[in-house]
């Protein structure tokens, strides 16, 4: 089956503990993106990855960190996590970005909580 | 941010009837997508329209562009209780800080049986 895995999909974790969420996809996507969810605020961008070795900034990248060793995987890094990194993450992968059918498959969703 | 706005936030609407979700932007749009999500769960992709298409439709959902407001509107047809969810449009492409993809603050949809 076709589709986006995230782990965990519930985190409770400390102010400076550092974690990662995994991101993994089986449809060999280019394009692979994570978003963080608030209410009332939409889905922002952290980070995106438009192949293996290349990643980039999204609107939201301050204290997050990812990589892209792997088609396949895209990790999420919190370094020192804080309080106001506490939200709902999703994970996404299309094709190509930008191209003709560049629809992008989400993952479950990872709510972590930082105390 | 360049995040888009849409309108209403929350729409709630009787069985039958149709529901009509705005999307605008302050730059120029380009592909423009819509998705779903229900109560916090995953977004599911229902319909891209191109940057030159003024019309599109995909079994009950219709999304139409008005330049004059540079905005896509959302029409869901006899909308259904299970229609009940989160609604975001989102657009992405190139800009000076790279490929963005940008959603808006989503619509509400609460579809009354």
């Amino acid at each position: 089956e076709a589709q986006v895995t995230q782990n965990p999909r519930y985190l409770i974790t400390v102010t400076g503990k550092k974690l990662t969420v995994t991101c993994s996809q089986n449809m060999n996507h280019e394009y692979m993106s994570w978003y963080r969810q608030d209410p009332g605020l939409g889905l922002r961008q952290i980070y995106y990855s438009m192949n293996v070795e290349v990643t980039d900034k999204g609107d939201v990248p301050e204290g997050y960190k990812v990589s892209r060793k792997e088609k396949r995987n895209f990790p999420l890094i919190l370094e020192s996590p804080s309080p106001n990194q506490t939200s709902l993450y999703f994970c996404a992968s299309s094709l190509v970005a930008g191209g003709p059918r560049d629809t992008q498959y989400f993952g479950p969703g990872t709510r972590l909580t930082v105390l | 941010s360049q995040q888009g706005e849409e309108d209403p936030q929350a729409l709630s609407i009787q069985e039958g009837e149709n529901a009509t979700m705005n999307c605008s932007y302050k730059t120029s749009i380009n592909n423009l997508q819509w998705y779903r999500q229900n109560s916090g769960r995953g977004l599911v992709h229902l319909i891209l329209i191109r940057s030159n298409e003024r019309e599109k439709h995909s079994g009950r959902l219709r999304v139409t562009l008005d330049t004059s407001k540079k905005s896509r509107s959302l029409l869901i047809t006899a909308s259904r209780a299970a229609d009940t969810a989160s609604y975001f449009c989102a657009t992405d492409g190139w800009s000076t800080g790279g490929f963005k993809t940008i959603f808006g603050a989503g619509t509400r949809l609460f579809v009354k049986a």
